[in-house]
């Protein structure tokens, strides 16, 4: 198995811009997870699919984000518009069985807003 | 608000040695305590779950334990190796029966010197 793809792996972009930030779960996960890593707070848990159905969405910053599975093996994460304090590593992570087992991250994209 | 310590001061240890990293919560209980490494540039990559129940779990040469009375979770890798240089990360479940979440401490980073 290829493991979680993440793409882009990096992108720089300037402030007010849509980004969009994709996801390829690995095949038979039905958990979905997007995480933001800074070095100020550490990793954080942003949102979280269950068979394609947000269930937590309560570390979603604002509305300026958003997130969508349309089915098992896609996922995006938007961000519109965007700004530098949204500069960070994105990762995404999938998991089966349980919220609590473990989770399979993947690669990451380095986010930079000028 | 519930949260997860981990010692921010980089632990640096010689060759052969065991190295003990901390993990300290507080404000709740967590039914499930979880290890990752992370090495720069990638995403976390699970390593060792302890369940509450749980006292000690080992793999290899590594073993976590989980004392509830101290709200504490010590990881040990014993006969370190330069190739254990990396940051690992506590992440401790939080959530009811049906919806939960990772809640991750912000690494400590561990340099095994040979």
């Amino acid at each position: 198995d290829a493991g979680v793809i993440q793409s882009p792996r990096h992108e720089v972009t300037e402030m007010g811009q849509e980004v969009t930030l994709r996801c390829k779960p690995i095949s038979g996960h039905d958990y979905l997870f997007w995480y933001r890593q800074t070095m100020m707070r550490g990793l954080e848990l942003l949102i979280y699919f269950n068979n394609n159905v947000p269930i937590d969405d309560s570390g979603m910053p604002e509305d300026r984000f958003s997130a969508k599975m349309p089915n098992a093996s896609f996922s995006t994460l938007k961000i519109q518009p965007s700004e530098p304090r949204d500069s960070a590593v994105y990762f995404c992570a999938s998991t089966y069985l349980g919220y609590y087992n473990e989770q399979f991250f993947g690669p990451g994209t380095r986010l930079t807003v000028l | 608000s519930q949260k997860i310590e981990q010692n921010s001061e980089a632990l640096n240890i010689q060759e052969g040695k065991t190295a003990t990293l901390t993990c300290n919560y507080t404000n709740y209980s967590p039914a499930y305590l979880q290890w990752y490494r992370q090495d720069p540039g990638r995403g976390p990559v699970f390593l060792l779950l302890i369940r509450e129940n749980e006292k000690e779990k080992r793999k290899e040469r590594l073993k976590v334990t989980f004392d509830t009375t101290l709200k504490q979770s010590l990881f040990h890798i014993t006969a370190s190796q330069p190739a254990d240089s990396a940051t690992y990360l506590c992440a401790a479940y939080h959530g009811s029966s049906n919806t939960g979440k990772l809640i991750f401490g912000q690494g400590t980073t561990l340099q095994v010197k040979p």
